[in-house]
């Protein structure tokens, strides 16, 4: 069976500092990968996805970045965190094709200090 | 523009009684729709997912509805249980898509009191 990871689970970071979430998925290969986040009550806004290795699309602009060096890896990052990049980080994958399930990691929490 | 609209923002309602929560899409051209259930602090999980051919599906007391025609949605809780309190999230995916065309909702908040 499928099972997709995240780390940390909680973080806590100064404003300015630099940001490496990790994401991985088991038992399944040529995942399409996501990155969303939840702002406190809010909807879950997508930040990048991915349908291949060193593939990479963004959809809002911001201080943060993805990679995926890996197939079932995906990796986002920043140089320089902001106060409004607190929130809740959360990946998913779904498979190939016009008609695919998505499957949520646990998520973590960040925040900025 | 591609849109998800859920309603109400928030409910509360006493354990064991029903509730049904609303969904309003214009998606474009149409391929499922999803319903989840996020705990507080954790991932989404899936209760039920539906194509433009289906009007109904069940996951226990979960039931949701689709109708195409008027692009509306409806998840029915029935008997309500603590547990069920919970953000549930209605979300559309566009056919042959590409893999960022999956529109969430922003949800609605639902708190179950004994």
């Amino acid at each position: 069976s499928q099972t997709i990871h995240q780390w940390p689970a909680t973080l806590v970071q100064p404003v300015g500092s630099p940001l490496s979430l990790e994401c991985t998925v088991e038992g399944t290969s040529n995942p399409n990968l996501y990155w969303y986040r939840q702002a406190a009550g809010r909807g879950l806004q997508l930040l990048f996805y991915s349908v291949g290795i060193g593939q990479i699309s963004s959809e809002v602009p911001q201080n943060l970045s993805a990679s995926r060096p890996q197939d079932r890896q995906f990796i986002l990052s920043s140089k320089k965190l902001l106060l409004s990049d607190s929130g809740f980080y959360l990946c998913a994958w779904t498979g190939q094709g016009a008609f695919y399930e998505q499957y949520f990691g646990p998520g973590t929490r960040l925040t900025v200090t | 523009k591609n849109q998800v609209e859920q309603s109400p923002q928030s409910l509360i309602i006493l354990e064991g009684k029903n509730c049904t929560l609303q969904c309003n899409y214009t998606v474009s051209p149409f391929s499922n729709l999803r319903w989840y259930k996020q705990d507080t602090g954790r991932g989404p999980v899936s209760l039920t997912i539906m194509t433009f051919s289906e009007n109904t599906k069940s996951n226990g007391r979960y039931t949701a509805t689709l109708d195409a025609d008027t692009k509306q949605s409806s998840l029915h809780i029935t008997a309500s249980q603590l547990s069920d309190s919970a953000s549930y999230i209605c979300v559309v995916s566009a056919r042959r898509s590409s893999a960022s065309k999956i529109i969430f909702g922003s949800g609605t908040r639902l708190s179950i009191r004994p």
